[in-house]
């Protein structure tokens, strides 16, 4: 059973466009929703974090957009760099379940110069 | 400060072997997860250990264990191996605690090709 949807697959976008990845999850208990960025050969690192209080957080061109009543939670990049060119793991836990991530499908972004 | 490092980096194996992985996690961390990530299935939860005792566990068979040492060093196993564990495991350690954080630092992985 997939518990977090991601959406879509794999994006190209021009260099200072805007990338958009869309996420939804099934289970109301999750609370903790990160983002990671992973380059080919080395391992997702976070990039941004967003708890069910917020609605929205931003941090340098990066922006969380969190849905709590449609249970979806986006990432949008500003501004988008060809050093963008990644694949991006939308996530969620729990409390009670420690480190215990989720992770959706992940999502292909080509910035293209 | 030194990331988390995997070893070995790759190694290839046939069915019916087993294989062990090993961790080391960032200084101070006392947390050790283990992840799965392949094309069809993605990223997926293996298990975690805090101070040497396993705290969570996927949904992944017996034939996958592991163990973290008093010093939070962590290794992996797989017994009899299959062609479909051909995978990345990748390693993620952090400072653990009952709070929950997701704020996971991932090592470059162990790529195992099962033939």
């Amino acid at each position: 059973q997939q518990q977090v949807k991601q959406s879509p697959q794999s994006l190209i976008v021009q260099k200072g466009g805007i990338s958009i990845i869309n996420c939804a999850y099934e289970n109301t208990a999750f609370d903790y929703f990160p983002w990671y960025q992973q380059f080919p050969g080395k391992g997702p690192a976070l990039l941004i974090a967003i708890r069910p209080d917020v609605s929205e957080k931003k941090e340098g061109r990066f922006t969380i957009s969190f849905n709590k009543s449609a249970k979806q939670f986006s990432l949008h990049i500003m501004d988008s760099q060809p050093g963008d060119s990644a694949t991006y793991f939308c996530a969620a836990s729990k409390g009670a379940a420690g480190n215990k991530l989720t992770f959706g499908g992940g999502t292909r972004v080509l910035v293209k110069p | 400060k030194a990331g988390v490092t995997q070893t070995p980096r790759y190694l290839i194996k046939t069915r019916g072997q087993q294989v062990t992985l090993s961790c080391s996690p960032i200084s101070g961390h006392r947390s050790v997860s283990w992840y799965q990530q392949t094309p069809g299935q993605g990223l997926q939860f293996l298990f975690e250990y805090f101070s040497e005792t396993q705290r969570n566990k996927g949904n992944f068979p017996g034939r996958f264990s592991g163990r973290q040492f008093s010093n939070s060093r962590s290794e992996m196993n797989v017994s009899t191996l299959e062609l479909g564990d051909s995978a990345l495991y990748l390693c993620a350690s952090s400072f653990g605690g009952f709070a929950n954080t997701g704020e996971l630092f991932f090592g470059e992985g162990s790529r195992l090709t099962v033939l």
